[in-house]
């Protein structure tokens, strides 16, 4: 099974609109990791937070970690048409070779 | 940098015959990964590699699938004999080192291999 899940697993909003998506995993994790994949394309690393921090910011980014909740959520600021993608969580798998694993992802549209 | 390579873009073939994807990994970094992507399963890690050494290969779905890494700057990923459920994006990624998952991990662009 997946050790990430995220939700919702589509979202439609307006351009300018804030867009939130949440994932959720199942064991505890050192770190977690959000990618972006327009169509077509390879994935695009856009942040890491580990597990000792509760919040991040890279530019319109803002990522929580709870990790008494085992969750985490993205949230895109001033969303921009450039901004439809999908959106994958990742999070190490536990384990003597612990590897990175991806969940199912969430399709943002932004409509302009 | 050019970032990772992956060739060919698009494959189609039909069942039965073999299948050669090809990468070529950021320059100086140490680790490689091998991943498939589809609808039903989403993206799926089929092997990874440190130092041309393959590490896990655990996610290989059957025998009919090989990879290889003869040097720092090329892996190839094999499947032969090839089948219609074969079909789906496979994506390269590399990274400069291992790091217990909190290595950034660079992906190509894919490859989208149509099994008839």
């Amino acid at each position: 099974s997946q050790q990430g899940e995220e939700d919702p697993q589509a979202l439609s909003i307006q351009e300018g609109e804030n867009a939130t998506m949440n994932c959720s995993y199942k064991t505890s994790i050192n770190n977690l990791q959000w990618y972006r994949q327009n169509s077509g394309r390879g994935l695009v690393h856009l942040i890491l937070i580990r597990s000792n921090e509760r919040e991040k910011h890279s530019g319109r980014l803002r990522v929580t970690l709870d990790t008494s909740k085992k969750s985490s959520s993205l949230l895109i600021t001033a969303s921009r048409a450039a901004d439809t993608a999908s959106y994958f969580c990742a999070t190490p798998k536990a384990g003597a070779n612990s590897k990175l694993t991806f969940g199912k992802g969430i399709t943002l549209s932004v409509r302009p | 940098d050019a970032g990772v390579i992956q060739s060919p873009r698009h494959e189609v073939t039909e069942m039965g015959q073999e299948v050669t994807l090809r990468c070529k990994p950021i320059s100086g970094h140490n680790s490689l990964f091998w991943y498939r992507q589809t609808m039903m399963r989403g993206l799926e890690l089929l092997i990874y590699f440190n130092n041309n050494v393959p590490i896990d290969d655990s996610g290989m779905p059957e025998d009919r699938f090989s990879a290889k890494m003869p040097n720092a700057s090329f892996s190839t990923l094999k499947i032969q004999p090839s089948e219609p459920r074969d079909s789906a994006v496979y994506f390269c990624a590399s990274s400069p080192r291992l790091a217990g998952g909190q290595e950034t991990q660079y992906f190509g662009p894919g490859t989208r291999l149509l099994v008839l």
